[in-house]
């Protein structure tokens, strides 16, 4: 079956360009995250969206990120005027609803700013 | 603020050497515990969910316990493919708090 899908898997970059990354979730899950793990380092989170509920924003570190969810289903991370510190890599989730923890990770979208 | 602390942040063990990986948290109210697997140039691969203190999981080599204040991943035997990353995490029993929040992580290599 389909898992979560990322892309692009590798996105190397500028300083100053904006990038997007999209994440295509597995079908019928209501609750979609948006983590950055930069290298060797843990999961740092960045937005949850659950149906049709405000998102939690808290976790994104400046102005420069904003995410969408159309239609419930894919999701858009877009960083403008990307910096070098937002080499990372971003990665989605899937889960079938709120309070479950066991979420569901695509393979991850390695950004490189230079 | 929700904190999750894995030690140690690496492990090598030799084929067969039993050992216990821990995490240690702080969080007001505790939802859920949870443990993924993370293989190189993966995402995080989910294994448990422990919800109160005193339950445990098990699933082949491994087994998960739970006490108020920590958390400990025990291998058993481990061969070379339980080599990954361990990532422990929780959640918050408060409204609307649905992130997870990801300790850094313990690196486990098997040598054969």
């Amino acid at each position: 079956g389909a898992g979560v899908s990322q892309s692009p898997s590798n996105k190397v970059t500028e300083k100053g360009k904006d990038v997007e990354l999209r994440c295509d979730p597995i079908s019928g899950h209501t609750a979609l995250y948006w983590y950055r793990q930069s290298l060797g380092q843990g999961l740092e989170f960045l937005i949850y969206f659950q149906g049709n509920s405000a998102p939690d924003k808290s976790g994104l570190p400046s102005d420069r990120f904003s995410a969408e969810r159309t239609g419930g289903s894919v999701s858009t991370l877009t960083i403008q005027r990307t910096q070098q510190e937002d080499s990372a890599v971003y990665l989605c989730a899937s889960s079938p609803g709120p309070n479950s923890g066991e979420l569901f990770f695509g393979e991850g979208s390695r950004l490189t700013v230079l | 603020e929700d904190q999750v602390t894995q030690s140690p942040e690496a492990l090598r063990l030799q084929e067969g050497e039993s050992s216990s990986l821990n995490c240690s948290y702080t969080v007001s109210g505790l939802r859920g515990l949870f443990w993924y697997r993370q293989d190189p140039g993966k995402g995080p691969e989910f294994l448990f969910t422990l919800y109160s203190a005193g339950e445990e999981k098990e699933k082949e080599r491994l087994k998960a316990t739970l006490t108020k204040k920590e958390s400990f991943l025990h291998i058993t035997a481990p061969k070379p493919e339980d080599s990954a990353t361990y990532l422990c995490a929780v959640q918050a029993a408060v409204q609307g708090a649905q992130k997870l929040v990801f300790g850094q992580g313990t690196r486990l290599t098997i040598n054969p």
